[in-house]
């Protein structure tokens, strides 16, 4: 299926523990995005990328890591969980152009205990 | 990146026209205004862009004055679905848009 998707949907994991959120794009972007959101706020760019091999930090990058070895796929990994990285996760892409049209997952909601 | 300043919240009822003005003063010569919409327990998704005058789709209208300061959203008789966040984003495709808290609309029946 042509789109962007996420997985997992819905993760628990205990605090210490290393989780890695995964996102995969069909449409060859070449920007992609990872934001949080915490409940009630708005988004918050944690990393992004303009192409494969090359990552750039957000607003929140703290305790996370990512990876582009290819241009469809960018993996978030939380090396650590801490309770405070509890939130939504949504990957977004997009290919830089006329429009900012950012085309977003359906989100990974995390839970840290 | 220029920053932008829309209302936290705005309650409605159904069949008006909904207004959102969004504020941003430090707009670049390059920089377009981007709306998104977002439900709840999804992704944002793109709703209209425009870099002057007015745009039309769809979904809403985007009003940008001469000078370029603010914009406003117009959703045309909105209904219950709706209810939403919307979320003005200032950027010129350089580099990545900077999400806000955005404006939460409520649409009453």
């Amino acid at each position: 299926d042509a789109g962007i998707t996420q997985s997992p949907r819905y993760k628990i994991t205990e605090t210490g523990r290393q989780v890695t959120l995964m996102c995969h794009q069909t449409w060859s972007h070449s920007y992609m995005f990872w934001y949080r959101q915490d409940l009630g706020h708005g988004l918050r760019l944690i990393y992004y990328s303009a192409a494969a091999d090359i990552t750039d930090k957000g607003e929140v990058p703290d305790g996370y890591v990512v990876s582009r070895s290819k241009t469809e796929n960018f993996p978030l990994t939380l090396e650590s969980a801490t309770r405070s990285q509890t939130s939504v996760y949504f990957c977004a892409s997009w290919d830089r152009g006329q429009t900012n049209e950012q085309y977003f997952g359906p989100g990974t909601r995390l839970t840290v205990t | 990146l220029a920053k932008t300043t829309q209302p936290i919240s705005m309650d409605s009822y159904e069949g008006q026209e909904v207004n959102i003005t969004c504020s941003h003063n430090n707009i670049a010569t390059n920089d377009y205004i981007t709306w998104y919409q977002q439900f709840p327990s999804q992704g944002p998704r793109f709703i209209i862009q425009g870099y002057k005058t007015k745009v039309t789709n769809e979904v809403a209208s985007l009003f940008i004055p001469a000078d370029r300061k603010s914009s406003t959203l117009s959703l045309p008789r909105v209904s219950l679905s709706d209810t939403a966040v919307y979320y003005c984003l200032v950027g010129s495709g350089n580099t990545p848009l900077v999400f806000g808290k955005g404006t939460r609309l409520s649409v009453i029946a």
